[in-house]
């Protein structure tokens, strides 16, 4: 089975910390993806990269950024947190083909 | 107009009883077509690709009708361990690769 980690699990951060959300994937994928899921939002597309050193902009990438410098792992980067950055964010991979993701557990982070 | 749109239910189904749910998309282009499932607290897992033709995984029957812009899922024999929330989820192919837009979610509630 493919298995999606990420780092953490829940996060509480203080405003204006830089924030690191890890995701590693062991399939190989070259596709990864950041999302965040909120409540009447639904999963929207921050960031997501086809290769390594790759990265294009989702729907709501104002205030992340992100890395790939190894194909396995993919990084999301909160600059600067704000409390409107408190969501559950989720990390997916993928096959270059178009079919399922596998996501992972997610990380519940709130910034305070 | 959102590009995935969903009734985000609760809908409530008494456990053996049949369950249909439909979801619309904006983008005519768009190519690929699939349901997740999430559970509460968790990450959305993929249920299974929709196709042209309608396609059915034991229980579970999915449609597609692209004159009309819906895809449906339809639940017989509802177990009380389908109660989760439905995802229907858009891939518009072309440039937008292996991208995948996803609607809020219909929550499906499965009672004795």
């Amino acid at each position: 089975d493919v298995k999606v980690t990420q780092s953490s699990r829940y996060l509480v951060k203080r405003t204006g910390e830089k924030v690191f959300l890890e995701c590693v994937q062991d399939m190989d994928h070259e596709n990864m993806f950041w999302y965040r899921q909120d409540p009447g939002l639904g999963l929207r597309l921050i960031y997501f990269s086809y290769d390594v050193k790759m990265k294009e902009k989702g729907d709501i990438p104002e205030g992340y950024s992100v890395s790939r410098e190894k194909k396995e792992r993919f990084s999301l980067i909160l600059e600067s947190a704000s409390t409107n950055q408190t969501s559950m964010y989720l990390c997916a991979s993928s096959p270059p083909h178009v079919g399922g993701y596998t996501f992972g557990s997610g990380t519940r982070l709130t910034v305070v | 107009r959102k590009e995935v749109e969903q009734d985000p239910g609760p809908f409530n189904v008494p456990e053996g009883a049949t369950v249909a749910f439909n979801c619309t998309y904006s983008n005519s282009a768009s190519q690929s077509f699939f349901w997740y499932r999430q559970d509460c607290r968790k990450e959305p897992k993929l249920l299974m690709s929709v196709y042209s033709s309608g396609n059915e995984d034991g229980r579970f029957t999915a449609q597609l009708n692209r004159a009309s812009q819906y895809i449906s899922l339809l639940i017989r024999d509802s177990k009380l361990s389908d109660s989760a929330t439905y995802l229907c989820v858009v891939n518009i192919g072309g440039a937008a690769g292996n991208k995948l837009t996803f609607g809020g979610g219909t929550r499906v509630l499965v009672k004795p």
